[in-house]
């Protein structure tokens, strides 16, 4: 298995709600990511967490919240969104931070209403 | 700072070859990488260079010389499904992935 798998592929979520992005891969990588991309822009860097646990917080709102329930499995929760929030999130993993290069989930595209 | 230069976009024909520069400026090397994105997608991994000189795979190829702070990546036998952005990303001293901006490629038939 080389892949990484995120669900859902698509969310409208209003500023109100609570749900959850999710991310899993099964390739033994040690360190996984989550980013925020807009349109025409490159990924921008939100967390990352190395052996299960948070490596790095880009200074993300306290909005989104990670959580790593295993070494397969990334969520992100999301309450009380804005809708400039409203983004492609990409989940990647790779061997660990400092070897391999990364391989990235489909991505969710969320739409915060 | 940090910084990663490339074209913003570039025009080829079908069957051409193009070539997509990028320059960084990083505090230390630990890579470059370069990705395919299709629009709407994710990045897909294309190449990583570490030591100078030309890696090839089929019909891309990516360059580095780590002296002059520069890449690029060679496209040959262009197809229209080549059209895509193209993000050339560096990892620092912290392995820390730094993003260019991407070049957008189109192909015309």
């Amino acid at each position: 298995d080389t892949e990484v798998t995120q669900t859902p592929k698509h969310l409208v979520m209003g500023m109100t709600n609570k749900k959850s992005l999710k991310c899993e891969q099964h390739m033994g990588h040690r360190a996984m990511y989550w980013y925020k991309q807009k349109a025409k822009k490159p990924p921008e860097l939100m967390f990352v967490y190395s052996y299960e646990k948070l490596s790095i917080n880009e200074s993300v709102p306290s909005r989104f919240s990670p959580e790593c329930p295993n070494s397969s499995l990334l969520n992100l929760h999301l309450h009380a969104l804005q809708p400039e929030d409203s983004a492609l999130y990409l989940c990647a993993s790779s061997q660990d931070e400092e070897i391999g290069g990364y391989t990235f989930g489909s991505g969710t595209r969320l739409t915060v209403v | 700072g940090q910084n990663i230069d490339q074209p913003t976009e570039m025009t080829a024909t079908e069957g051409a070859i193009v070539q997509i520069n990028c320059t960084y400026q990083t505090s230390g090397f630990n890579g470059l990488f370069w990705y395919q994105q299709h629009a709407g997608e994710a990045p897909t991994f294309l190449s990583y260079n570490v030591l100078d000189g030309l890696e090839e795979k089929g019909r891309f190829s990516s360059f580095l010389s780590r002296s002059k702070g520069y890449s690029y990546l060679l496209l040959k036998e262009l197809q229209m499904k080549d059209s895509a952005s193209y993000l050339c990303a560096v990892k620092d001293s912290n392995y820390q992935l730094i993003w260019g901006a991407g070049t957008k490629l189109i192909i015309k038939p």
